[in-house]
């Protein structure tokens, strides 16, 4: 049990256009999740808690109109990256809180973006 | 433009050799840590999981480490295997901060044959 999918696994787009990126809990609810950002060679950096019904709360530096953030229900978060730059090309990872259960996260498999 | 960031620290062993990975923290109010596992173009795996009123947990063929005196935590893999080659982070939670994780550097552990 407890799975997270990420959809797409990777994508490229063109500098300018929006990517969004879905993170699915399947086999149990999750009214807490997290999106990760990481660069190659290099740590994961939390970007923003996603709170189910209410508005993500965003890490400090994180441009919250450019990475907007929707959890609509207990088993789905989405973010998306407006108006793409190159600079934005990374492996974004999301992760899952079980509903009740503070201490357990579980990841997913990450979504590689490439924006040209 | 060129991005500019930290290098991983990186470990090399020899396949049956036991590995330490350490990781330093800096917020004394985290109450609660745990090792995850990266390997190449996946999500971190849980490994292993210590609370702060705690020093030493063990789980299969690893051991997590704490000394909160001087804030550092440590894992210990034993026999290790070609398997275990993968990145490995640390990750604190905050008692101040609400339920997110918070990434240390990371180490790339390499298991020689």
């Amino acid at each position: 049990g407890a799975v997270v999918s990420q959809h797409p696994s990777w994508v490229i787009c063109k500098s300018g256009t929006s990517v969004k990126i879905e993170c699915r809990s399947l086999d149990f609810q999750a009214t807490t999740m997290f999106w990760y950002r990481q660069f190659p060679k290099q740590s994961l950096m939390l970007m923003a808690t996603s709170n189910e019904g209410s508005k993500a709360t965003y890490e400090q530096g994180v441009e919250k109109d450019k990475f907007l953030i929707n959890h609509a229900s207990l088993t789905l978060s989405t973010l998306t990256v407006t108006s793409a730059h190159p600079e934005d090309s990374s492996f974004y990872i999301c992760s899952a809180q079980r509903e009740g259960r503070t201490y357990e996260q579980y990841f997913g498999p990450g979504t590689r973006l490439t924006v040209t | 433009g060129e991005s500019v960031g930290l290098h991983l620290p990186t470990l090399s062993v020899q396949e049956g050799d036991n590995s330490i990975i350490n990781c330093a923290y800096s917020n004394s109010a985290s109450d609660y840590f745990i090792w995850y596992k990266q390997e190449s173009g996946k999500g971190p795996q849980f490994i292993i999981d210590i609370r702060s009123n705690m020093n030493k947990r063990q789980g299969q063929r690893v051991t997590v480490l704490l000394n909160k005196t001087v804030k550092h935590l440590s894992l210990q893999i034993a026999a290790t295997q070609p398997g275990d080659s993968a990145v490995y982070f640390c990750a604190e939670k905050r008692a101040n901060t609400g339920n997110q994780f918070y990434f240390g550097t990371g180490t790339s552990l390499t298991v020689i044959p």
